[in-house]
């Protein structure tokens, strides 16, 4: 138990499909993030959420749509996606402090595994 | 901004080797450093941290030590066994663009233990 639950875990779909991927953390936490992580790449930060608004969106195109309805919940809405979208997407959460100082580290999900045919 | 360079593998090493892997950064201050570690097929998992110059984070057998004179936070293990085998990343927090909160990730190192 990760206290950060992503489902689903596997996920195939077809360039012309609408899904989406759900995130729940169980700690409290008041900041989100979704991360994606590709084969032979660096982990790319997507979107983050502090205080269920997003304060970050890392230039990702726009096929890919986050949603924050609360502090526990985060979904990834995807849309007309390429194959090159297909990844490991990652949802983790933190404890996000004010005033410049260091939150928490990120709690990690075990992420979904995303294959676009 | 911060940013963090990793040492790349992979790296293999028989079970009881010693491990190192080099890690060096470059930040603003002196921010909190981490190591996380991702299990295959999961997410990843803080393994380590250090607060502040000169700490040493440890955990399940592995160290890391806070080194502000060569900038560095490289991880190390006396003997490894086969249940290590993972991906290692270093990382720290404020990237660029400031985001206090963000961590930067370094590329990631994948080790493999053999029995």
């Amino acid at each position: 138990e990760t206290g950060v639950t992503q489902t689903p875990r596997h996920l195939v779909m077809g360039m012309t499909n609408k899904k989406s991927l759900k995130c729940e953390q169980h700690l409290g936490h008041n900041a989100m993030y979704w991360y994606k992580q590709s084969a032979k790449k660096p982990l790319e930060l997507m979107f983050v959420y502090s205080l269920e608004e997003r304060v970050e969106n890392n230039s990702v195109p726009s096929r890919f749509s986050p949603e924050c309805p609360n502090s526990s919940h985060l979904f990834l809405h995807l849309h007309t996606l390429q194959p090159e979208d297909s990844a490991l997407y990652l949802c983790a959460s933190s404890q996000d402090s004010s005033q410049g100082e260091e939150g928490s580290p990120l709690h990690f999900g075990n992420g979904t595994r995303l294959t676009v045919t | 901004g911060n940013s963090v360079t990793q040492m790349e593998g992979p790296v293999t090493l028989s079970e009881e080797a010693f491990l190192t892997i080099n890690c060096t950064y470059t930040a603003t201050g002196y921010p909190s450093l981490f190591w996380y570690v991702q299990y295959p097929g999961e997410g990843l998992q803080l393994l380590l941290k250090a607060t502040k110059a000169d700490d040493k984070g440890s955990n399940k057998g592995f160290e890391a030590t806070y080194r502000k004179e060569t900038t560095s936070f490289h991880l190390e293990k006396g003997s490894v066994q086969v249940s290590d085998s993972a991906v290692y990343f270093c990382a720290l927090p404020g990237g660029s663009g400031g985001s206090n909160y963000k961590l930067t990730f370094g590329k990631g190192t994948l080790l493999t233990v053999n029995p």
